[in-house]
């Protein structure tokens, strides 16, 4: 079966400091990955997805991504936290056989300046 | 371009009413998924529709249904309304149905609270 598992159900940085938000998955075939986060009473918005190519995925917003067959991981990082980015962080992978989208559990980034 | 629309923004019911939640996909967008996000589930998908016909369905009762119209724009209905039935509904929509590079892209969601 098709999964994602977000291990943190919160992630606390300091303003300035990078951070790091962690997805495994688990899918037969090729992962299809992605990245949203969802600001307090919005929709989610597309940060960055993986398909295939370079391991490190660039989005928006000063996001990426990096893409760890190994340890099928697609752990989403940023060099340097903002207050701004505090919101809560979805990992999707997409069922290439049936064609669904699976979100993680969600994992709410606290950035304190 | 604008982005996916969602009506209403908020709504309240009670019990055993039915609600119908309305959504406007991107210009250009052929498929339309719909999700049910709760704190206690999380985000669980509905059901996709892909020219009008449903193409996936998500292990939700059949009081849930929806459908689209030739303009890509969509509807779901929640029938016979339970207390259990409040949460955020998101609509999402993408280029083509069964392209597995596509994005989807998300609505601001319907919050709907059942009394």
């Amino acid at each position: 079966a098709q999964s994602v598992a977000q291990p943190e159900d919160q992630v606390n940085v300091a303003e300035g400091n990078p951070l790091t938000v962690k997805c495994t998955y688990s899918v037969s075939g090729n992962p299809y990955l992605f990245w949203y986060v969802q600001y307090p009473n919005r929709g989610l918005q597309f940060l960055l997805k993986y398909i295939t190519g370079d391991n490190l995925v660039k989005g928006s917003y000063g996001f990426e991504a990096e893409f760890n067959k190994s340890q099928t991981s697609f752990h989403l990082k940023k060099p340097s936290a903002l207050v701004s980015d505090s919101a809560l962080y979805f990992c999707a992978v997409r069922d290439y056989n049936f064609n669904k989208f699976y979100f993680g559990s969600g994992t709410k980034l606290n950035v304190k300046p | 371009k604008a982005g996916v629309t969602q009506t209403p923004r908020y709504l309240i019911k009670t019990r055993g009413q039915q609600v119908t939640l309305s959504c406007s996909p991107i210009s250009g967008h052929r498929s339309v998924s719909w999700y049910q996000q709760t704190p206690g589930q999380g985000l669980q998908f509905l059901f996709e529709y892909f020219s009008e016909t449903q193409r996936n369905k998500g292990n939700f009762p059949g009081r849930f249904s929806g459908r689209q119209f030739s303009n890509s724009r969509s509807e779901m209905n929640v029938s016979t309304l339970e207390l259990g039935d409040s949460a955020l509904y998101l609509c999402a929509s993408s280029l083509e149905a069964g392209a597995t590079t596509d994005t989807q892209y998300f609505g601001p969601g319907t919050r709907l609270t059942v009394l």
